[in-house]
């Protein structure tokens, strides 16, 4: 069975460092995309990047570009999410998924992370 | 590159069709046969209920179907149920470099 399994919720102070994580099991983890997807409160979802495990080949939406960065660790299946100076506007849900590149479609996600940034 | 447009809401009695739109571009929409549907319930992870604008994966209740004309594609739910009470988000491949984009959501109410 194909899981994702996110990190738990996070509270943080504007300023601070921050990483999320991934866990895909079930599958060959090297050979599928994993994309992050944003969802702010009360917001629609949006597409943040995606990240090659086997090569760790990354793409980042412009808007998201220089704001975040998105890693793999294929040893131990996961992927991440991280951020060096946190703000109060990066608090939302984040979700990674599985990406086909080859149908373009996210088919598996993960549970999400609430990340909260708060003074 | 913006998000696609989508119905902020459309909603329908149990029984009743209903049908979502998702308007973008030549550059996305329009220009590819890349577009998939997404069900959102709060609280839980996104779900793929249409791919390639009207396949349906493995599992999906074949009440959800898709279909496209120019730059606008369209998501309809027949024999509205309960449980489709939902967000429904649209997303397609971009050429621009954004390279994917989602649509602006869409809150289905079942009345």
């Amino acid at each position: 069975e194909v899981q994702l399994v996110q990190s738990g919720a996070e509270v943080k102070k504007p300023g601070e460092s921050l990483k999320i994580s991934c866990k895909g099991s079930g599958y060959s983890f090297n050979n599928y995309w994993i994309a992050w997807v944003r969802q702010m409160p009360g917001k629609g979802l949006e597409w943040m990047g995606i990240i090659y495990p086997g090569d760790s080949d990354t793409t980042y939406s412009p808007s998201f570009q220089g704001q975040v960065t998105i890693s793999a660790d294929k040893s131990v299946s996961t992927a991440y999410l991280q951020w060096s100076s946190l703000k109060a506007s990066d608090t939302a849900m984040y979700y990674c998924a599985r990406h086909r590149k080859e149908k373009i479609i996210n088919d598996y996600w993960g549970q999400g992370t609430l990340v909260t940034v708060s003074s | 590159q913006s998000a696609l447009t989508q119905p902020a809401s459309v909603s329908g009695s149990p029984g009743q069709s209903i049908t979502i739109s998702c308007t973008g571009t030549s550059s996305d929409v329009g220009g590819y046969n890349y577009v998939s549907w997404y069900q959102h319930h709060p609280g839980k992870a996104p779900k793929l209920v249409i791919y390639e604008v009207s396949n349906r994966p493995s599992g999906v209740s074949n009440r959800f179907s898709g279909s496209k004309s120019g730059n606008t594609a369209s998501l309809t739910i027949f024999g509205l149920q309960a449980e489709d009470e939902a967000d429904y988000y649209c997303s397609s491949y971009t050429s621009s470099s954004t390279y994917y984009v989602f649509g602006t959501g869409t809150k289905v109410t079942v009345l």
